[in-house]
């Protein structure tokens, strides 16, 4: 079965503090791809970042790092000197055709 | 086109009433797929296509959900006999099919948030 967890339900922290979010994953699957979306108040869930299974490479895009690390099935998210902005739910996705989601991290971030 | 779209953006109807719900993707992206999500909770897949063709359902789909894309372009979601427990923000997603399409990006919509009463 495919299952994604994300422990962390509600995370708050003052603007500028980095924060990271957790996302581990189960899958039988060899070749899989993992997700992050965003969901802002306004309710529009955008596309952050796609990783495959092959290719354990972090990135990092701006604020935004992400740490795939297949041996401890976990794809974590990292945001530096976090904003207002960021204020959002984070999703972390698994697919093999559709996707499977975690609960999502609620991240507020305070001023 | 800027992204997907659905319609209505919000609906409520009493219970035992039937909705639809329309939703048109980017207009190259050849998969469309649909989710359900409520409070709380990510989002549950209940049906994808390919072009026109149905090519999964979720077991979360009963007989009173039914959805369709005619001529592979825009999809409904019909829910017949609507019960509260069908209130939830519907999803509609598109992907393009090229390359491994199975696990290519998917772009959101804005929902549609039905409340049944």
């Amino acid at each position: 079965a495919q299952k994604v967890t994300q422990a962390q339900t509600e995370i708050s922290v003052v603007e500028k503090e980095d924060v990271t979010l957790d996302c581990v994953y189960e899958t039988r699957d060899t070749t899989y791809y993992l997700f992050w979306y965003k969901q802002p108040p306004s309710g529009e869930l955008v596309f952050l970042i796609r990783r495959n299974s092959f290719d354990e490479q972090n990135e990092i895009s701006g604020r935004y790092s992400w740490n795939f690390q297949k041996s401890t099935s976990s794809f974590n998210f990292t945001i530096t000197a976090s904003q207002v902005v960021d204020s959002a739910v984070y999703f972390c996705a698994l697919t093999n055709r559709k996707l499977i989601w975690g609960l999502g991290t609620s991240l507020a971030v305070n001023p | 086109d800027t992204g997907v779209s659905q319609n209505p953006r919000h609906k409520i109807t009493k219970r035992g009433q039937n909705v639809t719900f329309r939703c048109d993707p980017i207009s190259e992206h050849n998969r469309l797929y649909w989710y359900r999500q409520t409070l709380g909770q990510g989002p549950e897949f209940l049906t994808y296509f390919q072009n026109e063709a149905q090519l999964e359902k979720s077991r979360l789909l009963s007989d009173r959900f039914s959805a369709e894309r005619p001529k592979g372009s825009f999809s409904t979601l019909e829910i017949q006999r609507t019960e509260q427990g069908d209130s939830a923000m519907y999803l509609c997603a598109s992907s393009p099919s090229g390359g491994l399409a199975d696990y290519n990006e998917q772009f959101f919509g804005p929902g549609t948030r039905l409340t049944v009463l």
